[in-house]
């Protein structure tokens, strides 16, 4: 079954915790995307990877950090220096090599909280 | 970077009106512009999308409209349905740094 997974669904963890949250794709697909959702606010760019490894910032990489070692993989960490971290997580995935992206694949989230 | 304005947050209707909701964006350079529904509890899925060397596209009940001077697109849904009742996105890239804009909750109400 072809598709984008997130891991885990939900998380919880203290503050000071770093946390990584999992994305695998089986699509083949070049590039991937980390997406932060918060209620009226869209979805705002965290990290985005064209290509494995090389990655860049979006609008909101403070406080987070990616790597993408291999294709089908693209885990996002949230660590303690991200001052507001509780939100839900979207990995997404496209095939485009160059040009504009073409269609987002999404996963179904993940969903993190800070007690 | 690019910055996407979205119109209106909240948009309620009949069963069977219209629906159009407005996006901006400020980079000139954009050339690719998606739409997505997140329905509740569900991942956004692309229901249409066009690029800056067209003005308009249609699918069935849905249009999206593109005005590259004045740098705002729009989608229109027709014959509204109970089912179309869902969060729509709109988003503009140049290249793979897409951004999104806040999100219009729609409610189409029987």
């Amino acid at each position: 079954d072809g598709g984008i997974t997130q891991s885990p669904k939900y998380l919880f963890r203290k503050e000071g915790q770093n946390v990584t949250l999992s994305c695998e794709q089986n699509l083949n697909h070049d590039a991937m995307y980390w997406y932060r959702q918060d209620p009226g606010q869209g979805l705002r760019l965290i990290y985005y990877s064209q290509i494995v490894n090389d990655f860049q910032k979006g609008d909101i990489a403070e406080g987070y950090s990616v790597s993408r070692e291999k294709k089908e993989s693209f885990p996002l960490t949230v660590t303690s220096a991200q001052k507001n971290p509780t939100a839900f997580y979207l990995c997404a995935s496209s095939p485009g090599t160059s040009g504009s992206p073409g269609e987002l694949f999404f996963g179904e989230g993940s969903r993190l909280t800070v007690l | 970077g690019e910055n996407v304005e979205q119109h209106p947050s909240t948009l309620s209707v009949q069963e069977g009106d219209s629906a159009v909701i407005k996006c901006t964006y400020s980079d000139s350079a954009s050339n690719y512009f998606p739409w997505y529904k997140q329905e509740l509890g569900k991942r956004p899925q692309l229901i249409i999308d066009i690029r800056s060397n067209v003005g308009e596209k249609k699918d069935q009940r849905i249009a999206v409209t593109l005005n590259k001077t004045a740098k705002h697109f729009s989608l229109h849904i027709t014959e509204t349905q109970p089912e179309d009742s869902a969060v729509y996105f709109c988003a503009a890239s140049e290249f793979h740094d897409m951004r999104f804009g806040a999100g219009t909750r729609l409610t189409v109400k029987p």
